[in-house]
């Protein structure tokens, strides 16, 4: 069946540094790509999403490429703030989604 | 537009109870999903429903049943409530069936005792 799997967190980040958070998939056919932030007692915001290989996703500055060959979707920001601390889930879409486990995302000042 | 809504936020229920849970989607979405959220499995699909039907359904007993009014809103029944059912219940609304493009609501979060 469909999967993802995403790098364990928590990842703990200095302001301005560079963030990767690594997201593989297996899946039957194409699916949509999403990534997902769930801020502390809040629901899922969709931060970005690609619907077919080579498509990059971005927004608020994150980015995530739809690599088919490598079967991955890696989450990528130049330089966060203490303001994008929060879980993020990769996630598939193919009749309903499926997600990852989250990776928790901590930045200081 | 307004977002996605449910209600109640928090619900405390004990072993044996049933509980109902409401989502309102985003005006003009007609497919609503609902997600259950645990510390150990994560996130897991329950069901979806468009346009008043079933279309899609997770791996949960029967004891976790749906339906969708004709104004799009769902509501979520838990019946015969189990420890194991404590979790954070989040309802996303989308324009089509199948998972495409889905905004999340803020979620009701159960507790059973």
């Amino acid at each position: 069946g469909n999967s993802v799997t995403q790098m364990e967190g928590p990842v703990t980040l200095s302001e301005e540094a560079f963030l990767t958070i690594n997201c593989t998939y297996t899946a039957t056919g194409y699916p949509s790509l999403f990534w997902y932030v769930q801020y502390p007692g809040e629901g899922l915001q969709l931060l970005l999403k690609a619907t077919k290989a080579d498509d990059k996703g971005s927004n608020k500055g994150f980015e995530a490429t739809y690599r088919k060959e490598t079967t991955s979707f890696h989450l990528e920001k130049g330089s966060v703030q203490v303001s994008d601390s929060a879980v993020y889930f990769c996630a598939l879409s193919f009749y309903k989604l499926t997600f990852g486990k989250g990776t928790l995302l901590t930045v200081n000042p | 537009k307004a977002g996605v809504t449910q209600t109640p936020r928090y619900l405390i229920k004990t072993r044996g109870q049933q509980v109902t849970l409401s989502c309102s989607p985003i005006s003009g979405h007609r497919s609503v999903s609902w997600y259950q959220q645990t510390p150990g499995q994560g996130l897991q699909f329950l069901f979806e429903y468009f346009s008043e039907t079933q279309r899609n359904k997770g791996n949960f007993p029967g004891r976790f049943s749906g339906r969708q009014f004709s104004n799009s809103r769902s509501e979520m029944n838990v019946s015969t409530l189990e420890l194991g059912d404590s979790a954070l219940y989040l309802c996303a609304s989308g324009e089509t069936s199948g998972g495409e493009t889905q905004y999340f609501g803020p979620g009701t979060r159960l507790l059973v005792l």
